[in-house]
């Protein structure tokens, strides 16, 4: 069935490190993807989106590429900050669905000084 | 706009109580949804609504009811509490074929 699969943390990093965070899916269709982040003790807010092949999506210094031939959607960020921590979760919408939401299992990132 | 508001915080309760969570939005979205955030599982759809008066399940919607009464509107129903329903509950809005607004969310604890 249509999922989306993310890379367990926790994941730790010190300030200014690279941060990849791997996200994959399967799905029927084209779907649109999207990354939303979720900071201690609040909702999920929307971080990123793709809507088709190859697009990229970018905010706040995080990107992520739309592929379609290794159905990933891997967050990156150049050098990641303490407010920074929180956690990722990567989703996909499947067209024709009305609106209907799949998401990860969510990805904790801890920054340290 | 105050967008996604979801009242109470926090609630406890003793197994076998009923209660409603509310969820209400003021972005005039025809889409809303219920879900249950829990460690290690994401977030798992509850039961959502394309519009007012129109209903359907989601991935768990066993033990919850929801009605839609109205765009703004979109309650969530406990009917006889179980400790597996010890989550964080989440309500979230959107127009059709958009991205997703969430509430603060409900900390809920069965006891």
């Amino acid at each position: 069935g249509d999922s989306v699969t993310q890379m367990e943390g926790p994941v730790t990093l010190s300030e200014e490190a690279f941060l990849t965070i791997n996200c994959t899916y399967t799905a029927t269709g084209y779907p649109s993807l999207f990354w939303y982040v979720q900071y201690p003790g609040e909702g999920l807010q929307l971080l990123l989106k793709a809507t088709k092949a190859d697009d990229k999506g970018s905010n706040k210094g995080f990107e992520a590429t739309y592929r379609k031939e290794t159905t990933s959607f891997h967050l990156e960020k150049g050098s990641v900050q303490v407010s920074d921590s929180a956690v990722y979760f990567c989703a996909l919408r499947l067209p024709n669905t009305g609106n209907q939401f799949y998401f990860g299992t969510g990805t904790s990132l801890t920054v340290i000084p | 706009n105050a967008g996604v508001t979801q009242t109470p915080k926090f609630q406890v309760l003793k197994t076998g109580q009923s209660m409603t969570l509310q969820c209400a939005q003021d972005m005039n979205h025809e889409y809303m949804s219920w879900y249950r955030q829990d460690p290690g599982m994401g977030l798992r759809l509850i039961h959502y609504s394309v519009g007012a008066g129109i209903t359907d399940q989601g991935e768990v919607p066993n033990g919850y009811n929801v009605s839609r009464s109205t765009t703004e509107d979109f309650p969530l129903r406990l009917l006889s509490a179980a400790p597996s329903q010890t989550s964080v509950y989440f309500c979230a809005s959107s127009r059709t074929r958009s991205e997703q607004y969430f509430g603060p969310g409900t900390r809920l604890t069965v006891t």
